[in-house]
């Protein structure tokens, strides 16, 4: 099993929709979690740390499932800018940080 | 504006050449990384430095060699690649010895094309 698991997408969202996604984790003592934001050809950026009681930062919310071993993204009232893959990560077996594939999302004018 | 600088963006070699990719971070960090971005792969760890030392080699292959002569350089040196190594190359930095759990930040990375 890998470590992070994302559905790649593309997750194609009418602008103003709300999006939402998952991201597996197989590690059970991870600890530390992230979502990340890459645009297409530049360096994934740091979109919000995931803490075990959720987190919202304006339009985004995180969540952590530890029983069931996921974290998960939504996006409210999508803009075109929110157009990017969106990267799940999870500090790994080694204690090193394991990154997903990322979920690719397209919000659509 | 980065705190972690990447030269060069581009690179184009042939797989008889020898070149660098250099990589500065301007944060005060005590970890340094290299990272691979394939296409339709997620990132791959390729090395760690914490405190200028090597903690980590993810089984890399020798033609590439990494340098880190301070805690705010890192060089990626390349010799007689082939055409797969082609992909993204991102250096990057944390505050935390070179374990997880602190932010990650990524320079811009290099786009390397081996023909």
């Amino acid at each position: 099993r890998k470590e992070v698991e994302q559905d790649p997408g593309p997750f194609n969202v009418p602008e103003g929709a709300t999006v939402a996604f998952n991201c597996t984790y197989s590690n059970s003592a991870s600890q530390s979690f992230f979502w990340y934001r890459q645009d297409c050809r530049k360096e994934p950026k740091l979109l919000m740390s995931v803490y075990s009681s959720g987190n919202e930062d304006g339009r985004f919310t995180a969540q952590l499932n530890r029983a069931s071993q996921y974290i998960s993204l939504l996006i409210r009232d999508s803009k075109l800018s929110d157009s990017a893959t969106y990267l799940c990560v999870v500090n790994g077996g080694n204690n090193r940080l394991a990154f997903g594939k990322g979920n690719q999302v397209v919000v659509i004018p | 504006e980065t705190g972690v600088t990447q030269t060069p963006r581009h690179l184009v070699m042939g797989m008889t050449n020898k070149k660098s990719l250099k990589c500065e971070q301007h944060l005060g960090h005590n970890a340094m990384y290299w990272y691979k971005q394939s296409a339709k792969k997620p990132l791959e760890l390729m090395f760690v430095y914490s405190l200028e030392e090597r903690v980590e080699n993810n089984s890399v292959p020798s033609r590439f060699s990494p340098e880190c002569p301070n805690s705010s350089h890192l060089f990626l040196h390349l010799h007689t690649l082939q055409p797969e190594d082609s992909a993204l190359y991102l250096c990057a930095s944390s505050q935390d010895g070179g374990y997880s759990g602190n932010t990650i930040y990524f320079g811009e990375g290099s786009w390397l094309t081996v023909v």
